[in-house]
């Protein structure tokens, strides 16, 4: 079964750097398909923040950088600051299912 | 500016049929890869369905044989035909357009989504 697993939750202060790991297989990342990561603000719809691992979309802080290496991708995000608590999505092609496969989000708390 | 505004959701009885539209702005569906994406109530986020820019489609297992993507140009709406529905069809359903590399796809811009509820 294809699946790209994250950790539920991680936490952080407000200035720290926090990372949300997300893990495939040899369908998705494994298979040199890039990781994508989308923040998902409460009640709002999901935003692109990484694209091709690594990419941040114009408009989209430094503060925020991905990166992948064999069957896993990272999303980091340093500085944290309070708006930037949220829900985390990952995301791949997955070759098995000739579609998309998302992880199943990571709440990032702000303490 | 490119955005996405989605319609047509509502409450249905299981069994039942309903069609989503997502009207585009800012740049042609019929030039871009356009998919669906859900979100049941506090869960995380499912792929459904991709359109792709020569008519091909794809659809998750569980949605396949069920559910219809497809465009109108004229319009340049993106639709979703829902049959059969389900409980667990409940969600917020999210059009995207659906960006493209060598090495994969991903989804940008988001519409602000449309709640679909199957419940007796």
């Amino acid at each position: 079964q294809s699946v790209l697993t994250q950790p539920p939750s991680v936490s952080g202060a407000p200035g720290q750097r926090v990372t949300i790991s997300c893990t495939g297989s040899s369908s998705n990342i494994g298979a040199g398909y890039d990781v994508h990561w989308y923040q998902q603000l409460p009640g709002t719809a999901p935003k692109l923040l990484i694209y091709d691992s690594t990419n941040r979309p114009s408009g989209v802080p430094d503060r925020f950088s991905g990166s992948k290496s064999g069957t896993s991708a990272s999303l980091a995000i340093a500085g944290l600051q309070a708006e930037d608590e949220a829900d985390y999505y990952c995301q791949s092609y997955d070759s098995s299912l000739s579609g998309s496969l998302f992880g199943g989000g990571t709440k990032l708390t702000v303490l | 500016e490119v955005q996405l505004l989605e319609t047509g959701g509502a409450l249905i009885q299981p069994g039942g049929s309903l069609r989503l539209s997502c009207a585009a702005s800012g740049f042609t569906v019929n030039t871009n890869y356009m998919s669906w994406v859900r979100q049941a109530p506090g869960k995380g986020l499912e792929w459904v369905s991709v359109l792709y820019t020569g008519g091909r489609t794809y659809y998750a297992d569980s949605v396949k044989g069920r559910f219809t993507i497809s465009r109108d140009n004229s319009k340049n709406t993106l639709y979703l035909q829902m049959n059969s529905l389900r409980a667990e069809d409940t969600a917020v359903y999210y059009c995207a357009r659906t960006m493209f590399s060598s090495s994969s796809l991903w989804f940008d811009p988001w519409g602000q989504g449309t709640l679909v509820t199957v419940s007796s």
